[in-house]
C-alpha cells in the first residue's frame, strides 16, 4: 500500500515564525503536491512538483514556498506565518509524470493553526 | 468559477438507507474522475477512479456513474453505515496536466 506521511497532525505557530511542514512517501512516486483545504473552498492546490529539485507553483502559492531535494520527501515552508494561512495542510503523491492519468495518494494532513 | 459543483452540500440519512450524491462538471477535454471519501480530520481517500469511457464502476456499497455526454457523475451509497460519515469529493483530471479540478464536497451523516 502506498504510504503518505506528514511530519505532525497538530502545529501551533505564532505570527511571522517560519514554518516547516515534512512530507514523505514510500512508494518511489515521481510528483508530490502540497495543498491546503478550507470550509467551503475545497482542496486548493499551492505547489506540486514532478521530479527532485523541480517545482511548480499552482494556484495559490503565495506566502509559501517549497523544496525537494529527495525524491521521496517534498517539503512545504511558510517563510513568515501569518493568521490567514491557519488550515489543513494535505501532502500527495502519484505516479508517472502525467499526474491526470493516475490518482493521487493523499497524507493524514496537518492542521495548522498560527496565532 | 468553480468547474466541478456537487451537490448537495450536506445531507442527513438514516442509518441503513441509501443515498445519492450528485457531480457536474464543465472541465474540457476530460481524462477521468475519481470520488474521495475524506473522514474528517483525516486526509482523502479514493473510492473509484473512471475513465472516458467506463460508465460505472463500484468499490463495495459504493457505485459510481459517468455520463461524460452530459458530464455528470453520481456515487450511489447502498445500505449507509454509520461509518459512512464524511466528506465526499469529486475530482475531475485534464489530460496532460498536473492540477486537478477539486468539487467543494457533500458531507453526509448518517444517523443512528
Amino acid at each position: 500500500d502506498v504510504k503518505v506521511t506528514q511530519s505532525s497532525r497538530y502545529l501551533v505557530k505564532r505570527t511571522g515564525e517560519k514554518v516547516f511542514l515534512e512530507c514523505v512517501q514510500d512508494m518511489d512516486h515521481e510528483n508530490m503536491f502540497w495543498y491546503r483545504q478550507d470550509p467551503g473552498l475545497g482542496l486548493r492546490l499551492i505547489y506540486f512538483s514532478y521530479d527532485v529539485k523541480m517545482k511548480e507553483k499552482g494556484d495559490i502559492p503565495e506566502g509559501y514556498s517549497v523544496s525537494r531535494e529527495k525524491k521521496e520527501r517534498f517539503s512545504l515552508i511558510l517563510e513568515s506565518a501569518s493568521t490567514n494561512q491557519t488550515s489543513m495542510y494535505l501532502c500527495a503523491s502519484s505516479s508517472l509524470r502525467l499526474a491526470g492519468g493516475y490518482e493521487q495518494y493523499f497524507g493524514p494532513g496537518t492542521r495548522l493553526t498560527v496565532t | 468559477k468553480n468547474q466541478v459543483e456537487q451537490s448537495p452540500q450536506s445531507l442527513i440519512i438514516l442509518e441503513g438507507k441509501n443515498c445519492t450524491l450528485q457531480c457536474n462538471y464543465t472541465v474540457s477535454p476530460f481524462s477521468n474522475l475519481r470520488w474521495y471519501k475524506q473522514d474528517t480530520g483525516r486526509g482523502p481517500v479514493s473510492l473509484t477512479i473512471m475513465t472516458f469511457s467506463e460508465n460505472t464502476k463500484s468499490n463495495g456499497r459504493y457505485t459510481a456513474t459517468l455520463d461524460a455526454d452530459t458530464k455528470q457523475s453520481s456515487l450511489h451509497i447502498t445500505a449507509s453505515q454509520l461509518s459512512d460519515s464524511a466528506s465526499y469529493i469529486c475530482v475531475v483530471s485534464v489530460p496532460l496536466r498536473y492540477a486537478l479540478n477539486f468539487g467543494k464536497g457533500t458531507s453526509l451523516l448518517v444517523t443512528p
